[in-house]
């Protein structure tokens, strides 16, 4: 069966460091989704692309949060610098079908960052 | 804006008893509405949507919705829960009323913990 694919899984940093997380959609989704999860909350979008093409990075704090998705597959989430605010869980979701509202999105496992 | 309200911090069911996980929402258009389910340090999985027709709808392992639009719930059901349901639930609703930049975004509920006994 198909799966999202991230990593690493878990990442440690000092704050003010530079971190980046990598996605892979299932193949074929033209949406992917990048979601923060803090502990005890539901996911909150980040940023939303149409194959390379950024349709919602409303809630992206663009100061230090960055994301990419250069050829329209894989997708890079960086955050330079890192502040302690930042930990959390950053979950990455693809979708099969172009900005349909009722298709269910397929989620990664997550990567887990915790800023000291 | 659309919002999403579980009321419940935690659910506790016996083995065997049934279980209902309680969601309620507020769209301005029609609603897109689904369940997920989260394990210890994991992703989210899909377990049901609505989007229109049918008032119940059935979804993976056993679970179904009951959707309720005067009372603008959503809530989670099965008739008979079993200790691996044990998890974290999560609602979210999608406003169906569209943007000038398209679709609006799905917006997750906090989340209940449903822990089932042995």
């Amino acid at each position: 069966e198909a799966e999202v694919a991230q990593s690493p899984r878990y990442k440690i940093t000092e704050k003010s460091q530079a971190v980046a997380f990598w996605c892979d959609p299932i193949s074929g989704h033209a949406t992917l989704y990048w979601y923060r999860q803090i502990l005890g909350q539901g996911p909150e979008l980040l940023v939303q692309f149409q194959d390379e093409s950024v349709v919602d990075d409303s809630q992206l704090p663009k100061d230090r949060f960055s994301a990419e998705r250069l050829k329209g597959v894989d997708s890079t989430l960086k955050i330079q610098p890192a502040e302690l605010g930042d930990s959390a869980m950053y979950l990455c979701a693809s979708s099969p079908a172009r900005a349909v509202a009722y298709n269910e999105q397929f989620f990664g496992p997550g990567t887990r960052l915790t800023v000291l | 804006a659309q919002s999403v309200a579980q009321p419940e911090d935690q659910v506790n069911v016996a083995e065997g008893n049934p279980l209902t996980v309680k969601c309620t929402y507020s769209v301005s258009g029609n609603p897109y509405l689904f369940w997920y389910v989260q394990y210890p340090n994991r992703g989210l999985q899909f377990l049901l949507k609505y989007i229109t027709g049918d008032n119940l709808v059935k979804g993976s392992y056993g679970f179904e919705a009951e959707f309720n639009k005067s009372q603008t719930s959503f809530h989670l059901k099965k008739p008979s829960a079993l200790v691996s349901d044990s998890a974290l639930y999560f609602c979210a609703v999608r406003d169906g009323q569209r943007r000038n930049t398209g679709f609006q975004k799905l917006v997750f509920g906090t989340g209940t913990r449903l822990l089932v006994s042995p």
